[in-house]
C-alpha cells in the first residue's frame, strides 16, 4: 500500500464549480499535512496546511480525519487558473527527521 | 528576495558521465532535501540534510551522491550508477521542525542522451 494515495484524476468542471480531491494516508503516526500545488513543468508551492479542526483560505477549504486517516480538499467557484495538479503531504518523524512525503498528485482541468 | 536557486534549469547528459545539480539557498533553513519526480509518480527522497556536514540517504539514494559544506549550498552529483537519470530533480528547503512546510527551487531537467 502506498503511504500517500489520492485520484489521479484528471477531473475536468466547468469554470464556477466545486470539486473535491480526497488522499488518504497510511502510516498513523503522520503529524502534519498539506495540500500543494503544481503547475504543469514547474516546481510544487504551498496551497495550505491542513489542521484537525479543518481549515478554509478563500475558495479552499481543508479537512482532516485523523481515525480513517483522510484528508480533503474542496474548491469552490473554480477559477481557469485553479487548474494544475494538486498534491496531498504528509509528513512524520523517521529518527529525529521529520520526513514529506508526496502523493501523485490529482490533476484539475477547469474549463470556461 | 529570500528564496531557493537550482541550476541548471535544463541539462543534457551523456551515458556514464557524471553531472551535478546545484541547489543554494538564503532562507536560513537547516533542512535541506532532494527529490526526483518522474511522469505519472509522486516526488521521491533521494538525500536529506538537517545540518551542515550531516546528511542521510532518502528512499532512492543509489546512484546519487550530495555534500553539505554550506548552509546555503546542497549540490547533488548524478553518477553514472544511476541506471535511469533522466528526470526533474527538486530542491526543497525548509525549517528544522515538526508541522514545518518546504520550500522549493524551480527543478532541473536532466536527459539522458
Amino acid at each position: 500500500r502506498k503511504e500517500v494515495e489520492q485520484d489521479p484524476g484528471p477531473f475536468n468542471v466547468p469554470e464556477g464549480a466545486t470539486v473535491a480531491f480526497n488522499c488518504t494516508y497510511s502510516n498513523s503516526a503522520s503529524q502534519s499535512f498539506f495540500w500543494y500545488r503544481q503547475d504543469c513543468r514547474k516546481e510544487p508551492k504551498l496551497l495550505m496546511s491542513v489542521y484537525s479542526s479543518g481549515n478554509e483560505d478563500g475558495r479552499f477549504t481543508a479537512q482532516l480525519n485523523r481515525a480513517s486517516q483522510y484528508i480533503s480538499l474542496l474548491i469552490r467557484d473554480s477559477k481557469l487558473s485553479d487548474s494544475a495538479t494538486y498534491l496531498c503531504v504528509v509528513s512524520f518523524r523517521v529518527t529525529g527527521f521529520q520526513k514529506l512525503v508526496f502523493g501523485t498528485g490529482t490533476r484539475l482541468l477547469v474549463s470556461p | 528576495d529570500g528564496g531557493i536557486t537550482q541550476s541548471p534549469k535544463y541539462l543534457f547528459r551523456k551515458e556514464g558521465q557524471n553531472v551535478t545539480l546545484s541547489c543554494e539557498q538564503n532562507l536560513n533553513h537547516d533542512a535541506m532535501y532532494w527529490y526526483r519526480q518522474d511522469p505519472g509518480q509522486g516526488l521521491r527522497l533521494i538525500y536529506y540534510s538537517q545540518i551542515v556536514n550531516d546528511f542521510q540517504k532518502g528512499d532512492i539514494a543509489e546512484g546519487y551522491s550530495v555534500s553539505r559544506e554550506k548552509k546555503e549550498s546542497f549540490p547533488l552529483t548524478v553518477t553514472s550508477a544511476q541506471k535511469n537519470p533522466t528526470a526533474f530533480y527538486l530542491c526543497a528547503s525548509s525549517i528544522r521542525g515538526a508541522g514545518t512546510e518546504a520550500f522549493f527551487g524551480q527543478g532541473t531537467r536532466l536527459t539522458v542522451v
